[in-house]
């Protein structure tokens, strides 16, 4: 498996503000993924982001919305852009190792009033 | 595409008496199958999975599962849970040539002394 570290690991926010979740694992990998967890629900699929290119976004999400820097091979930040208290959820970012497992970090809880 | 259906929302057991988790999944082609845990507060942490090979699959903290081609499943079971098995338990299936996973709406499990 892998280290995974998220931050903030909660964060509380004004409605029409961003906020930058920093995802940073203990090795080099090829893919990382983006979820959402609202409350009460399972994970949905933001986005996958390869170092070297373009996040590809998964229906109903926008780059504008939910933008994604992936500099290197053990890093990757998500922004919630312009939020809104819809935006409260739990985000969770994954790697791919081996080719075929993700593992997650431990998530960061955002709240927005 | 694939999809996932965890039966059961909400599992409520007694100390030290056996669990069953059911998920059913549909694909088109080959797929691999996860259990993850959530516990209070905490990303996802991956019980098992089965990828190929042994139908039967064991993993962490004594649950296992069982992969059913014919019938689609891909049950979780533990012959005698603790207190600390209280978790959200989600289902999660991937096709063979696709990194995306697909996740159940999930399953609550409470222990009770």
């Amino acid at each position: 498996s892998a280290v995974i570290s998220q931050k903030p690991s909660r964060d509380i926010c004004q409605r029409g503000t961003s906020l930058t979740i920093q995802c940073q694992v203990d090795s080099q990998v090829t893919m990382m993924f983006w979820y959402r967890q609202q409350p009460g629900q399972s994970l949905t699929l933001i986005a996958t982001a390869n170092q070297g290119s373009e996040a590809t976004y998964e229906s109903g999400f926008v780059i504008d919305k939910f933008p994604i820097s992936r500099p290197n091979l053990t890093f990757s930040t998500l922004t919630v852009s312009n939020m809104s208290p819809e935006d409260s959820s739990i985000y969770l970012c994954s790697v791919l190792l081996g080719q075929e497992t993700q593992y997650f970090g431990p998530g960061t809880r955002l709240l927005v009033l | 595409a694939q999809s996932v259906t965890q039966l059961d929302s909400q599992v409520p057991v007694f100390e030290e008496a056996p669990v069953e988790l059911r998920c059913n999944y549909s694909s088109s082609v080959s797929v691999y199958l996860f259990w993850y845990v959530q516990y209070p507060n905490q990303g996802l942490q991956l019980l098992l999975k089965y990828l190929s090979g042994s139908t039967l699959v064991k993993g962490i903290n004594g649950f296992e599962a069982e992969f059913n081609k014919s019938q689609t499943s891909f049950h979780l079971r533990k012959p005698s849970v603790h207190i600390s098995d209280t978790a959200e338990y989600f289902c999660a299936v991937r096709q063979s040539n696709d990194y995306k996973l697909s996740f159940g709406a999930g399953t609550t499990v409470t222990v009770r002394a």
